[in-house]
């Protein structure tokens, strides 16, 4: 139980272009989803969280013109980068907390490797 | 502001050589902490959540405990599928988690 999927595994992309990258809840229900991002050997920073069917908030110095976040359903939350450039090359990974379970606990996606050249 | 320090930064161990990685935290109102096993290129897989000092959770050859102010993960007669990077995170009064910076593992056998 407890699996959240990420599409696409990774992608490479031209400078200038958008991207959307696809989180989903595949056994439970998710209120709640978050989207991380995740330098080589460094831990995981916080961009955005997203409560279905609301905006997102995002964290400080996250451009959220640039980061579209949409949470259209409990089971899916999309990440569109969008006018992407070589410094947005990073893994990107999302998060689900089930909404029926009165626990924290946040369950991983497999991540997105974004490359822009 | 909610902080998690994780030490060492990385350990080397031998097969079978127990030991124990250190999560120390500040946080207003610790809702849960909670650690993750991260593989390269992959997404942090669930290991434990802990709710107050005291609580101690087990899964195969690993053990969490907490404190007031720290947690450790001891690895007991680690093999070298164990080796990752182990990524401790608390949540406190808002919804978000506050990763350390994680402690890279390597088992030879």
């Amino acid at each position: 139980g407890a699996v959240v999927s990420q599409h696409p595994s990774w992608v490479i992309c031209k400078s200038g272009t958008s991207v959307k990258i696809e989180c989903r809840s595949l056994d439970f229900q998710a209120t709640t989803m978050f989207w991380y991002r995740q330098f080589p050997k460094q831990s995981l920073m916080l961009m955005a969280t997203s409560n279905e069917g609301s905006k997102a908030t995002y964290e400080q110095g996250v451009e959220k013109d640039k980061f579209l976040i949409n949470h259209a359903s409990l089971t899916l939350s999309t990440l569109t980068v969008t006018s992407a450039h070589p410094e947005d090359s990073s893994f990107y990974i999302c998060s689900a907390r089930a909404t029926a379970v009165q626990t924290y606990e946040q369950y991983f996606g497999p991540g997105t490797r974004l490359t822009v050249t | 502001e909610d902080q998690v320090t994780q030490s060492p930064e990385a350990l080397r161990l031998q097969e079978g050589e127990s030991s124990s990685l250190n999560c120390s935290y500040t946080v207003s109102g610790l809702r849960g902490l909670f650690w993750y096993r991260q593989d390269p290129g992959k997404g942090p897989e669930f290991l434990f959540t802990l709710y107050s000092a005291g609580e101690e959770k087990e899964k195969e050859r690993l053990k969490a405990t907490l404190t007031k102010k720290e947690s450790f993960l001891h690895i007991t007669a680690p093999k070298p599928e164990d080796s990752a990077t182990y990524l401790c995170a608390v949540q406190g009064g808002f919804q978000k988690l506050v990763f350390g910076t994680g402690t890279r593992l390597l088992v030879s056998p």
